[in-house]
């Protein structure tokens, strides 16, 4: 596609359901990374993947949170057992290479919301 | 570690008038710098990046900005506010850290532009 896509754009669901959240990068993009905004406040660093492996998740708040990319393409963000703290706005970004220092892409973001 | 902090929560500017948002900057390194924009129900766009070159910085939409060492500071202006230029501005490092690339967001500045 012409940008990097997320969806679903929307998710609201209830304390205690898993969520999974998609996000497909710029074709041929190499590296793909993970943040969270919180209402009022700038984007936060959650995992990022070169190609197919995860090369740091040091940013995600806990073992509820992973994170995978299998074919080095679309990416699934995954929160188990949701808590109300979760609600957030979910972006990825992509970028050309690897070597971290290309212009990131972002999607629209997924704007999660737990009851 | 590398840092961002904007000064200003929300600016508010007459259309025609000059724009100035603020932004200090921590870093261990040279820092790459960035603005980014955000306009609701959209995604980040980048308007300028700095990267060692000049100092003075061109961007898209007539925004500029100046790295300023001395002053740890790279604020975002524009000499004539336009009320399209309603949005949320994003102050970012670049992180050389832990993390290979991943960007490190300021709280964000919320520019209005009142007719």
């Amino acid at each position: 596609g012409a940008g990097v896509s997320q969806s679903p754009r929307y998710k609201v669901t209830k304390r205690g359901q898993d969520v999974a959240l998609r996000c497909d990068p710029i074709s041929g993009h190499v590296s793909l990374y993970w943040y969270r905004q919180a209402l009022g406040q700038g984007p936060e660093f959650l995992t990022y993947f070169n190609y197919e492996a995860q090369q740091d998740k040091s940013g995600l708040p806990n073992d509820r949170f992973s994170a995978e990319r299998p074919e080095g393409s679309i990416s699934t963000l995954t929160i188990q057992r949701t808590e109300q703290r979760d609600s957030a706005m979910y972006r990825c970004a992509s970028t050309s290479q690897a070597s971290g220092r290309d212009e990131q892409f972002f999607g629209p973001g997924t704007r999660l919301t737990v009851l | 570690a590398q840092s961002v902090t904007q000064l200003d929560s929300h600016v508010s500017v007459s259309e025609g008038t000059p724009v100035l948002l603020r932004c200090n900057y921590s870093s261990s390194y040279s820092p790459s710098l960035f603005w980014y924009v955000q306009h609701p129900n959209k995604g980040l766009q980048l308007l300028l990046k700095y990267t060692s070159a000049a100092t003075l910085v061109k961007g898209i939409n007539g925004f500029e900005a100046e790295f300023k060492k001395s002053e740890t500071s790279f604020h975002l202006t524009k000499p004539s506010a336009h009320m399209s230029d309603a949005a949320e501005y994003f102050c970012v490092v670049r992180n050389y850290g832990g993390s290979q690339g991943n960007l490190i967001f300021g709280k964000g500045t919320k520019l209005s532009v009142k007719p």
